[in-house]
């Protein structure tokens, strides 16, 4: 099964620049979406389709995906952007399709 | 508004039962695939199974980890989701959310979530 490995945490200076990193063999070759979730709710979807933003989410949020990598990209990080995010990709190559989720990273802002 | 209401959790001993249900509004329910997405304390997102919508006939999928003692199914009629839970384990403990692609009809990423409904399984 396909697997999708995310750094524990990530810690970052308010106004200061956070990259997520989300790792899987030939990721290049998926479209990955990203989620932010903060304690006690449910999963918001921040990027989806590698890079795109869907209504309402700040142009501070973006995502890029090339070999075996993805990144979530967040600028001007600011205080309520502490939260746990999720990478994601549908593992086609299985049966049945496998929504596939990376471990998590927990976004500390100093 | 796209609304998604999850209900049905609770305690339930192990080898035991339960049916969650998933209220939904502000969209064609017919029209969208409709998954469910556990978390178990403190860990992170597992998908666990999806009914497909009407073009895909309905037919349903499961995670291997839940497959056999799980069931997903939909009424149309009041646009709900029923997620049917059998045989189970301390380790299906974990909030439930039921999730969907309302911007299409594909199998998409999950734009809307329910709040999640809590499922302790415990002796």
């Amino acid at each position: 099964s396909y697997v999708l490995t995310q750094p524990p945490s990530v810690s970052v200076a308010p106004g200061k620049t956070a990259s997520i990193a989300c790792g899987g063999d030939k990721i290049g070759t998926y479209s990955v979406h990203w989620y932010q979730q903060k304690p006690g709710q449910a999963p918001v979807l921040v990027i989806h389709y590698d890079g795109g933003r869907p209504s309402g989410i700040p142009e501070r949020f973006s995502g890029s995906n090339s070999g075996n990598t993805a990144t979530l990209t967040i600028s001007r990080v600011e205080a309520g952007d502490e939260a746990d995010y999720y990478c994601q990709v549908l593992d086609s190559g299985s049966d049945p399709h496998v929504w596939v989720f990376g471990g998590g990273t927990k976004l500390t802002v100093l | 508004e796209v609304q998604l209401v999850e209900s049905g959790g609770g305690l339930v001993q192990p080898g035991g039962s339960l049916r969650l249900s998933c209220a939904t509004s502000g969209f064609t329910f017919r029209d969208h695939n409709m998954d469910w997405v556990r978390q178990a304390p403190g860990k992170g997102l597992e998908w666990i199974g999806r009914s497909r919508n009407r073009v895909n006939s309905f037919t349903t999928e499961y995670a291997a980890s839940v497959k056999g003692r799980f069931t997903i199914s939909r009424d149309d009629s009041k646009k709900s989701l029923v997620l049917q839970m059998n045989s189970l384990k301390t380790d299906d403990t974990a909030i439930y959310y039921c999730a969907t692609f309302v911007l299409d009809s594909v199998m998409g990423p999950f734009d809307s979530w329910g709040r999640g409904t809590l499922v302790t399984v415990s002796s």
